[in-house]
Order: structure tokens, then C-alpha cells, then sequence
């Protein structure tokens, strides 16, 4: 059963730069089938989509967000990971990785198993 | 990018029907996903594709669409049903919304 493990500081200091790992177990990072993805959820509130990342290093990111974010691969290691740089009190969030699959011809995509999330707070 | 509207909370009596919808343009081209989540968990798919449900999911939960609006259907909600449900769909190119979710208390 593939699983999926969020690792990293708990605690930034404001304008640092946020560093999460996702570890793959269960299964290989290297599929054709998947892409990768990093998403977040402010304390209260709803689910953002930072960005998905598969196992040759293709990248796509939130435009919101894609100044300040780097999602890298690390397929030896089934892992991959998020940098966000320059981060203030409104990254505070808990931060989930998550395979994402697109299929039914590329009408749907979905995100499914995800970690059980990483809080992350910014604060000096 | 695409922006996906949800009612931000839904009620329902025990054991009857409820609807949760989801509005976006992105939905007139991309089928909807939705995610059941329960306080301090992580999100759990419940529908994905048209109208499938992963193993254990059970078969209370279904999904239809019209025009720019999906939905989420629970036929008999139950206790455990209680929590936010979030959709999200592709857009209009390689970038992925999300809703902003659904409170659903079952009275």
C-alpha cells in the first residue's frame, strides 16, 4: 500500500525559506503514470495546490505561488521536495504531500494517497 | 487560473439526501474530484473520474455534473458523514483548483 510521509521543520522564521521532504514508501516515485504533488491548508481554512512535480524533474507550480517555490525529485530516494522562499505569517499551514493521477483522457485529475500533513508555522 | 465555488456549509438529516455542489468553468471541460475531511486528518478521496469511488468508499457517495456545476451526493448520510468536503478539477491547462470546501453537519 503506497504511503506518503511529509518531514521538515516545524518552525520558520519569516522572510527564510520553507523546506519539506515527502517520502515514498510502498511504491516507486518512478512512474510515468504520476506526477507528485505538494498542496497546503492555512489553520481554518481550505486546500491550496502548490505544485506537482513527476519523476523526470517536470515541474508545474500554482501562479500564485511560483515565484517563491522550487519543488525538486530525488528518485534513489523516492522522495521528493518544497522549498518556499521568503515566507511571511500567511505560509503558516499544514503542508501535505500527495500523489497526484490525471487520467480518464486527461479530464480528471485527483490527488490520492496524501501524508497525514506537516504543520509548518512562521513565526520569529 | 480556475476558481471552483463551494457552499461553505451544508446540513442534512440523519439518513436522508444531500447535495453539495461545486461551480467553476474549469467544469464545463474537467470532471470533479471530491475529498471527505475530518478535523486533524488529511483530505481522503471519495470520488474521482465521473463517478468513481475508491475501495471502501461506500456506495452512499456519487457524483453527477451539469454545465458549470458538479456535485456530490450522499443518499442516506450517516453520523460518520459529518465533515468538509472539497472538490478540485483541472483547469484550463496543467494547474489543478480546489473549492473552498463544504462544512456538512448531519443533524
Amino acid at each position: 500500500q503506497l504511503q506518503l510521509q511529509e518531514s521538515g521543520p516545524g518552525l520558520v522564521k519569516p522572510s527564510e525559506t520553507l523546506s519539506l521532504t515527502c517520502t515514498v514508501s510502498g511504491g516507486s516515485i518512478s512512474s510515468n503514470t504520476y506526477y507528485w504533488g505538494w498542496l497546503r491548508q492555512p489553520p481554518g481554512k481550505g486546500l491550496e495546490w502548490i505544485g506537482n512535480i513527476n519523476y523526470r524533474g517536470s515541474s508545474y507550480y500554482n501562479p500564485s505561488l511560483k515565484s517563491r517555490v522550487n519543488i525538486s525529485v530525488e528518485t534513489s530516494k523516492d522522495q521528493f521536495s518544497l522549498k518556499l522562499s521568503s515566507v511571511t505569517a500567511a505560509d503558516t499551514a499544514v503542508y501535505f504531500c500527495a500523489r497526484r493521477v490525471l487520467a480518464t483522457a486527461g479530464l480528471s485529475i485527483w490527488f490520492d494517497p496524501w501524508g497525514q500533513g506537516s504543520l509548518v508555522t512562521v513565526s520569529s | 487560473s480556475s476558481e471552483l465555488t463551494q457552499d461553505p456549509a451544508v446540513s442534512v438529516a440523519l439518513g436522508q439526501t444531500v447535495r453539495i455542489t461545486c461551480q467553476g468553468d474549469s467544469l464545463r471541460n474537467y470532471y470533479a474530484s471530491w475529498y471527505q475531511q475530518k478535523p486533524g486528518q488529511a483530505p481522503v478521496l471519495v470520488i474521482y473520474g465521473k463517478n468513481n469511488r475508491p475501495s471502501g468508499i461506500p456506495d452512499r457517495f456519487s457524483a453527477s455534473s451539469s454545465g458549470n456545476t458538479a456535485s456530490l451526493t450522499i443518499t442516506g448520510a450517516q453520523a460518520e458523514d459529518e465533515a468538509d468536503y472539497y472538490c478540485n478539477s483541472r483547469d484550463n491547462g496543467v494547474h489543478v483548483a480546489f473549492g473552498g470546501g463544504t462544512k456538512l453537519t448531519v443533524l
